[in-house]
């Protein structure tokens, strides 16, 4: 079975600092796909980026980046730059193959960042 | 484009109420998916449909809960009778990239009193 598991659950950066939110996974699948999400106090569940397990370089969208190390089983995410309205929470997905839609994504228990001005 | 549409948005309803939501998909992806959302338990899996057809049901609580996709534009979650303990937001995603990003809508709040 596959697991996320994100041990911040809470974390505070400086507005234009950068932070990294951790994530670790587990599964035994040899293709996967990892996924960020984020989710502001409005509610609404924004994609941030994806990275899939066979992918030889980390991904990056703008101010996000993708840590991605295969042999250790992590997926941080890089936020650069901090921004007031990066306040939200922050939840970290999988899925069971990597490159090919139709599957769900387990999610883990997210870490909720505040950026401080 | 117009992007995963829910309905009611927020839901208000008495313990033994039936309650409905409704999903409307992105036009073009084939795969739905229904989530709960709860502090306790965080985002939880309860179904999920491939091409209208149900392909994993084991995350639905109790046979209370049901679900349908009639066809390729419309999916109804259905509790019957509703408990207190469903309480939460719901939400449905929808996918149809290669890469399997799922596409939300913005949430069912649902309170049962």
């Amino acid at each position: 079975a596959q697991k996320i598991t994100q041990t911040q659950p809470g974390m505070f950066v400086q507005e234009k600092e950068a932070v990294t939110l951790d994530c670790t996974y587990d599964t035994s699948d040899p293709s996967y796909g990892l996924f960020w999400y984020k989710q502001p106090s409005s509610g609404e569940m924004i994609f941030l980026i994806y990275q899939g397990s066979y992918d030889q370089q980390n991904a990056t969208e703008g101010r996000y980046s993708l840590n991605f190390q295969k042999a250790r089983k992590s997926a941080n995410l890089v936020i650069s730059a901090s921004q007031l309205g990066d306040s939200a929470m922050y939840f970290c997905a999988m899925s069971a193959a990597s490159h090919s839609g139709n599957t769900p994504l387990v999610f883990g228990k997210g870490t909720r960042l505040s950026v401080i001005a | 484009d117009a992007g995963v549409i829910q309905s009611p948005r927020h839901e208000v309803t008495e313990m033994g109420q039936e309650v409905t939501l409704r999903c409307k998909p992105i036009s073009g992806h084939n795969s739905l998916f229904w989530y709960r959302q709860t502090m306790m338990r965080g985002l939880e899996l309860l179904i999920y449909f491939n091409n209208n057809v149900p392909i994993d049901d084991s995350g639905m609580p109790e046979d209370r809960f049901s679900a349908k996709m009639p066809n390729a534009s419309f999916s109804t979650l259905k509790i019957q009778p509703s408990e207190p303990r469903d309480s939460a937001v719901y939400f449905c995603a929808s996918s149809g990239g290669a890469d399997g990003e799922l596409f939300f809508g913005e949430g069912s709040r649902l309170t049962v009193l």
